[in-house]
């Protein structure tokens, strides 16, 4: 079992939707959570950073992380074209490596 | 402010030959990094380098892999011999602090996509 699972979609919506977007991890001790979002044939850039549970809104973007159920949740409202990326969940238990995802590919259709 | 620089971004070679990718962090970040990534993949560690020393290096293949950093700064990651299996895309990237420390915020470069033929 991979430390952090993630859907590798692709996901296809239409703009103006609200996406979500979800991983689930099994280490108990990751306590630190990230998205990140990467173009096709570029490096992947932070988009959110959270630790332990809870929300966090920034914009359009919404992290949450629900520790008991070890699931993480990127929500994106009003989806736009230049959304279209592939987002990578990460995670990290301190000292330790940071752990990514494979990914999700959404394409957000105009 | 100037971002993870790495080159080249693009190398064909042929199995057997070798092959070196550098990377220059961002001025004053101090942890640095060199991560592997396959196609549909999520980025996966190779080494990590707090200034100068490595201190994570469990994944790195060193029968065939190595790497350095020289006075803290830019980071060379070199491959010898190259097998078909390693092509791939190899990021840099790196951050102000040491994951134990806050550094959670990692900056990448835009990586170095490797073919071998």
């Amino acid at each position: 079992q991979k430390e952090v699972e993630q859907d590798p979609g692709p996901l296809s919506v239409p703009e103006g939707a609200i996406v979500s977007l979800n991983c689930t991890y099994s280490n108990s001790a990751f306590q630190y959570f990230m998205w990140y979002r990467q173009y096709s044939r570029k490096g992947p850039e932070l988009l959110m950073y959270t630790y332990s549970s809870g929300n966090k809104e920034d914009g359009r973007f919404t992290a949450q992380v629900d520790k008991s159920s070890k699931y993480i949740s990127l929500f994106i409202r009003d989806s736009q074209p230049s959304d279209s990326a592939t987002y990578l969940c990460a995670t990290s238990g301190g000292y330790q490596k940071v752990t990514f995802g494979t990914g999700t590919k959404l394409q957000v259709i105009p | 402010e100037a971002g993870v620089v790495q080159s080249p971004r693009y190398k064909i070679i042929e199995k057997k030959q070798p092959v070196a990718f550098w990377c220059n962090p961002i001025s004053g970040h101090n942890t640095l990094y060199w991560y592997l990534q396959n196609l549909g993949q999520g980025p996966e560690l190779l080494i990590r380098y707090e200034n100068e020393e490595a201190v994570d290096d469990s994944q790195l293949p060193k029968d065939r892999f190595s790497a350095e950093r020289l006075k803290g700064v830019d980071s060379t990651l070199k491959i010898q011999p190259a097998e078909l299996g390693d092509s791939a895309v190899y990021l840099c990237a790196s951050s102000l602090l040491p994951p134990g420390q806050g550094g959670y915020e990692q900056y990448f470069g835009p990586g170095t996509r490797l073919t071998v033929t």
